[in-house]
């Protein structure tokens, strides 16, 4: 158990609908980074947040958004589903002064049909 | 964009014999990166690799960073079958890439035959 959390577990909705991912960081992570994982795609880096801050985005749809509030959870929006979004989303978190070494949570899987 | 290739794709071996999955970077390095994600579950850090030459062992895991900083590898002696899984590298590239903002190669799927 890495102590990130992350929900729901599971998600199935359709096309078109808009979805949100909630993930709490380890106690004390100030940093928290969202990742798409698909088969074709392999584990694609979204964005991550510092304190409240976006830092660093990836390849992230304009479809998608995230925040991450003063309680350093942070949440991604998903809206306007395609089938392509079906994936597994993780996020990860850091400690302050080794960004680079992450832990992820147990992730979210969405199905979208 | 910084593309980080991982070969092989997949590996199949009997229990006991050895294991090697290669990382290669398109552009230059600050760090390296290594992950297991066991099937059905998450990706978990093994190591962080920094300086140029870079040995580390963990057990029966070694891990290099090449001397360019372009390329790293993990070989694993006499793999038992708790090994199984998905072995990624992931780099943050040099010269100005954000902290935190990782580049993952596609992962070595092991499968080990007891």
């Amino acid at each position: 158990d890495s102590g990130v959390t992350q929900t729901p577990k599971h998600l199935i909705t359709a096309t078109g609908q808009r979805v949100t991912l909630r993930c709490s960081p380890r106690s004390g992570d100030l940093s928290v980074y969202w990742y798409q994982q698909s088969l074709d795609q392999g584990l694609q880096f979204l964005i991550q947040y510092y304190n409240g801050e976006e830092r660093a985005k990836g390849n992230i749809l304009e479809r998608f958004s995230a925040q991450q509030f003063p309680d350093l959870h942070s949440e991604l929006n998903l809206s306007s589903l395609e089938l392509g979004d079906s994936a597994l989303y993780f996020c990860a978190s850091s400690v302050a002064g080794t960004p680079d070494t992450q832990y992820f949570g147990p992730g979210t899987r969405l199905t979208v049909l | 964009g910084q593309q980080v290739m991982q070969i092989p794709q997949y590996q199949h071996v009997q229990e006991g014999e050895d294991f090697t999955t290669y990382c290669n970077s398109s552009t230059t390095l600050s760090n390296i990166q290594w992950y297991k994600q066991r099937p059905g579950g998450h990706p978990v850090f093994l190591i962080q690799l920094v300086k140029s030459g870079e040995v580390k062992k963990q057990k029966r895991l070694t891990f290099q960073f090449g001397e360019a900083k372009k390329n790293s590898s993990l070989h694993i002696t006499a793999t038992q079958t708790t090994d199984v899984g998905t072995y990624f590298c992931a780099g943050r590239g040099a010269g100005g890439t954000s902290y935190g903002k990782l580049t993952f190669g596609q992962g070595t799927i092991l499968t080990v035959h007891p």
